[in-house]
């Protein structure tokens, strides 16, 4: 099943969020092979983190990654009115099914 | 640039079949795996299939295996998805996208596939 997300986060600009990413050991918990997305509606996905804290060139230091036992988590720091859009994670896992998603966090920048 | 083109989507009834390609460029798909992701209307991402870049290792979502194939050509710097036995639940944008590490760094803009009758 899904990597568990917050539904809907919220900040005001300048203030910092984290977006939590809940799965098991036999994939978040497991290995450090979590990354995460943004994606603004009508939009392709666009990598932000990889390997649970390293970030694609290109992309603002405010994004940082981290994980402990089975949650990772993304942070946004000094939020932006650009930085409203969908966020997902994702995992390698153990399973059959090899790599999955979280169910994505709406995030409001108020 | 990097580009990643899919093609192939539209409006198939249930049990039909469609190929989805995607064709790369700016860069070889030689070395790289590749994956398929969908979204269905209004919903999250969700990861259908991957193929490793020497095509010798292929995995699935449970939903989809025995259904859909996952293929590639690195002559042709494409890869290809064969949907078979579709339904309703099938329907969604279906997108391309190249591994890097642990995530997806380059992906396309997707094709649209709807399942009705």
């Amino acid at each position: 099943s899904a990597l568990t997300q917050p539904a809907s986060v919220s900040g005001s600009p300048g203030q910092s969020i984290t977006i939590s990413c809940t799965g098991t050991s036999s994939d978040v918990g497991g290995y450090d092979l979590v990354s995460w997305y943004q994606q603004i509606p009508g939009k392709a996905p666009k990598l932000m983190i990889y390997d649970v804290v390293n970030r694609p060139s290109g992309i603002s230091n405010r994004f940082s990654g981290s994980k402990s036992g089975n949650t990772a988590s993304l942070t946004i720091s000094g939020l932006q009115a650009e930085d409203d859009a969908d966020y997902y994670c994702s995992s390698y896992t153990i399973t059959n099914t090899h790599v999955i998603f979280g169910g994505g966090t709406k995030l409001t920048v108020l | 640039e990097v580009q990643l083109v899919e093609s192939g989507g539209g409006l198939v009834q249930p049990g039909g079949s469609l190929r989805l390609s995607c064709a790369a460029s700016g860069f070889s798909i030689t070395g790289y795996w590749m994956s398929w992701v969908r979204q269905a209307p209004g919903k999250g991402l969700e990861w259908v299939a991957n193929i490793k870049s020497d095509g010798s290792e292929r995995y699935y979502v449970d939903s989809v295996k025995g259904r859909f194939t996952i293929s590639r050509d690195n002559g042709k710097n494409s890869v290809y998805l064969q949907m078979n036995s579709l339904r309703v639940e099938d329907t969604a944008m279906f997108h391309c996208a190249k591994h890097m590490a642990s995530g997806f760094d380059y992906w396309g803009q997707g094709t649209l596939v709807t399942v009705s009758s």
